[in-house]
């Protein structure tokens, strides 16, 4: 079957690091997406990755690791507005979307 | 705009009502989805309408009736509804719906729907 995994829930401080872990088993792969949603709100698209290696967009950043079916959302300077929950989806090889259950991040000040 | 509008926020029916849900976009894309998502699940792909043809149908029961009017609007009609069915829907739009690898959604913000 294919399933996507991350943790349920992680905490962490203002203006601290913090790391969100992907892993996935798909049936093929055509990338690899996070996306932010905040409660009650839309998810919004934060980043795409499909070669292996780190992009970086301002303070947020995803790697991904092809070989390890692997991937993290690295978010740096954390805002108290970055509390949200942070999902992560795979394209399979059919070019659909299997989504990661979510990652609640509670900011602390 | 790049908006996906949802009207209603909040829903609140019985097992025998009919009501509609509505989404709107005015992006010019041209693939439309409905998705039902459960408190800490995964959302789930129910419906996605591509050229205001629905390509796919994820065996969602027949309560549920998709309708996609033209390509800026996507209904999901509801009837005789389980208090299962009870969850956040949400609709997404996408430029072209064909499956490229980055083509990323635009969600709304969902309907909160309980049924009692």
């Amino acid at each position: 079957g294919q399933n996507i995994d991350q943790p349920t829930e992680m905490t962490a401080t203002e203006g601290a690091i913090v790391q969100i872990n992907c892993t996935y088993q798909t049936s093929g792969f055509n990338g690899l997406f996070w996306y932010q949603q905040h409660a009650g709100e839309a998810p919004t698209f934060l980043s795409y990755n499909v070669l292996d290696g780190l992009e970086e967009k301002g303070r947020f950043s995803s790697f991904l690791s092809r070989s390890k079916g692997y991937s993290y959302l690295l978010l740096k300077e954390l805002q108290m507005k970055d509390s949200a929950s942070y999902l992560c989806a795979v394209k399979d090889s059919n070019y659909q979307l299997i989504w990661g259950a979510g990652t609640k991040l509670i900011i602390k000040p | 705009d790049t908006e996906v509008t949802q009207t209603p926020k909040h829903l609140v029916m019985g097992m025998t009502n009919k009501k509609s849900l509505k989404c709107e976009q005015h992006m010019g894309h041209r693939a439309m989805y409905w998705y039902k998502q459960k408190a800490k699940k995964p959302p789930e792909l129910m419906f996605v309408y591509s050229y205001e043809k629905l390509s796919i149908n994820e065996s969602v029961p027949s309560r549920f009736s998709p309708e996609c009017p033209n390509s800026s609007l996507l209904n999901l009609h509801l009837h005789a509804l389980q208090p299962e069915d009870s969850a956040l829907y949400l609709c997404a739009s996408s430029q072209e719906g064909r499956g490229t690898g980055n083509e990323k959604l635009f969600f709304g913000s969902g309907t909160q729907l309980s049924v009692l």
